[in-house]
This record gives C-alpha cells, sequence and structure tokens, in this order.
C-alpha cells in the first residue's frame, strides 16, 4: 500500500528563515495534501497540489509527480508557523489518503 | 459554512463504559472519515463513507468500534467498553468526491 515519508521530523529556525520541508510517497498519487497542526489543535489544510507548483502567501509546494516527491517553502518563517505539518497522498484513486509522520517546525523570536 | 462539527469536544469515561462522538460533515459532502490521534501512533485512519455507504473499515478496532452514517448530515463512531488505550482524540473530515479533505476540531477522547 501507499507509504508516506517526511523529512526532517523535526526543524528549528530563527524567524525569519526559510523551511523547506519533503514529502516521498511510494505510489503514484492523484491528490497530494498539505496540513498544519497547531499544538493541541486539528489540521488545517494549507494546498492541495498533486503536480506541478503552487503557491499561497508564504507557502510555496512542488510536487514531481514522477519522482513521487512534494516539497513545502515557508518563506520568512514566523513564530506562528510553528506546529506540525503533514502531508497526505491518495491511495489507489479512491477518497481515502495516508498520512505521513509529520515535520514538527518549531521557530523562535 | 460552519465547516466540520465534532461532538463533544472532551469526553471522559470511565473503563468499561460506553462512549459515542458526533460528527456533522460539511452540507454537500459526500464522503466523511474518522481518523485517531495519538503521540505514539500518530494520525491513524479509521474508517469512512461514501453517500452514507461504509466503504472501508480496514482501520477500526474490530470487537469494540462501530461507525455508522444514518443520513447525509451526520455519523458516530461508538466505541464499546472503552480502555484507556482508546484515549485519543477522534478526529472527522469531510470531502468532496476525490477532493481535499476538511477536518473537524476533534473530539479528545480520556478513559480513566
Amino acid at each position: 500500500g501507499q507509504q508516506v515519508q517526511q523529512s526532517p521530523s523535526s526543524l528549528v529556525l530563527q524567524e525569519g528563515e526559510n523551511a523547506e520541508l519533503q514529502c516521498n510517497f511510494s505510489s503514484t498519487a492523484t491528490q497530494l495534501q498539505w496540513f498544519y497542526q497547531s499544538p493541541g489543535g486539528s489540521l488545517v489544510s494549507l494546498l492541495s497540489n498533486p503536480s506541478g507548483t503552487k503557491h499561497t502567501g508564504r507557502l510555496t509546494s512542488t510536487t514531481v509527480t514522477k519522482e513521487r516527491r512534494s516539497s513545502l517553502h515557508i518563506s520568512s518563517s514566523q513564530t506562528t508557523d510553528s506546529g506540525t505539518y503533514l502531508c497526505a497522498i491518495d491511495t489507489s484513486n479512491t477518497d481515502k489518503v495516508v498520512f505521513g509522520t509529520g515535520t514538527r517546525l518549531q521557530v523562535s523570536p | 459554512n460552519a465547516g466540520v462539527i465534532q461532538t463533544p469536544r472532551h469526553k471522559v469515561t470511565g473503563k468499561g463504559q460506553e462512549a459515542t462522538l458526533w460528527c456533522e460533515p460539511i452540507s454537500g459532502h459526500s464522503a466523511v472519515f474518522w481518523y485517531r490521534q495519538t503521540i505514539v501512533q500518530g494520525l491513524e485512519f479509521l474508517t469512512y463513507f461514501r453517500n452514507q455507504a461504509p466503504i472501508d473499515d480496514s482501520g477500526m478496532p474490530k470487537e469494540r468500534f462501530s461507525a455508522q452514517m444514518p443520513n447525509q448530515s451526520h455519523s458516530t463512531l461508538k466505541i464499546q467498553s472503552t480502555q484507556p488505550q482508546d484515549s485519543a482524540v477522534y478526529l472527522c473530515a469531510s470531502s468532496l468526491p476525490g477532493a481535499e479533505q476538511y477536518f473537524g476540531p476533534g473530539t479528545r477522547l480520556t478513559v480513566l
């Protein structure tokens, strides 16, 4: 079945630095979604990006489908960006998705 | 649009009691998902419905967990004879077919 690996598992930055998060998956994906989860909070959808490059605010996601990888770039990080970032990939073109284990980001002032 | 609604937000039960968790998906969304999240296991898929029909319950512990979707506006997750290891945040999500999932705030279940 679909397997999803995220790296790094944790990342510590100073405010203003950029972050690069990686997501690698084992099978072809028709759906790929990046989520943010604040400590103790629920999941908030950031971007849906099964292929190509998408931007929203300070976030840029690039997915290279044939290489089965996606990245999430956070520019000019802020302390409020601290939390866990999860990527989720569909399985066999169904509604069901598999989540990675996440990258825990901590941004210090 | 209120988003996905989950009730209660917190539930505390004694060992052996029953717990019922409720989810109201976003109006018009045909797929409803249940997940469980713990620090140790991370985010685990439990089950999902499409157009109220159960499609995949491969993540559900077989003996004490059950889920229903009696109508398009709500789904329930029932845990019988709760055990301390059932303590977790239970998350519900909904989506349009093949589209991105939207999550509710979750129900934090604590089994004493």
